[in-house]
């Protein structure tokens, strides 16, 4: 594998079930990032990840939860969703601040 | 706030050359460009780190007007390949944190 996968790519889900996305990073990088992707609006940053460290927070609620066990990996935690979650949730990771992301190719969220 | 992008769609014929817009109105740092085509993740086309600076590889380069909080990216001799919507991301006081535009919707017509 190369670049950044991530697992699954389409999820349907309820709204009082729990289920989690993963992403893994192929390319020695130091930061880490999860983004929504909602139709019609511009991409938002939930969480980013810095040697492991979360280092910024945008206020997401508390029903997602990420986990950053090493450089590599990366999972957001999800449990009672509400319909409006429902977008496309990308990973990226870069190498510093200064050099582009590189994405995922993101799951599709569908919570019903 | 958002950086606003402009156009927000065009459409071209192969071979014709394309100017997107991206403008702040606060201060920026660094700002990304990033292609994404439909149904797949946005692909990283190039960082400009400072104003003035201006970069470029076959024919989509840009540039960044520190002053202005204004970058521009050039399409030159638009192929089909360049489909796709565009985005702009810019870096303010979190480098971490960018504040990405709304796209551009990029059509290019055989």
């Amino acid at each position: 594998e190369t670049g950044v996968t991530q697992t699954p790519r389409h999820l349907v889900m309820g709204m009082t079930n729990k289920k989690s996305l993963k992403c893994e990073q192929h390319l020695g990088h130091n930061a880490m990032y999860w983004y929504k992707q909602s139709a019609k609006k511009p991409l938002e940053l939930m969480f980013v990840y810095s040697l492991e460290e979360r280092v910024e927070n945008n206020s997401v609620p508390s029903r997602f939860s990420p986990e950053c066990p090493n450089s590599s990996h990366l999972f957001l935690h999800l449990h009672t969703l509400q319909p409006e979650d429902s977008a496309l949730y990308l990973c990226a990771s870069s190498q510093d601040v200064w050099q582009g992301l590189h994405f995922g190719p993101g799951t599709r969220l569908t919570v019903t | 706030q958002q950086p606003v992008q402009s156009p927000q769609a065009v459409i071209l014929r192969e071979g014709e050359d394309a100017v997107i817009n991206c403008s702040s109105s606060k201060a920026l740092y660094s700002v990304h460009w990033y292609r994404q085509k439909h149904g797949e993740a946005p692909v990283f086309l190039m960082i400009l780190l400072k104003g003035g600076e201006q970069k470029g590889h076959d024919k989509i380069s840009a540039s960044f007007n520190e002053k202005k909080q204004q970058s521009s990216l050039y399409l030159t001799a638009s192929q089909l390949s360049y489909s796709g919507t565009y985005f702009c991301g810019g870096a303010g006081d979190s480098n971490y944190q960018l504040i990405w535009g709304a796209g551009t919707k990029l059509i290019i017509k055989p």
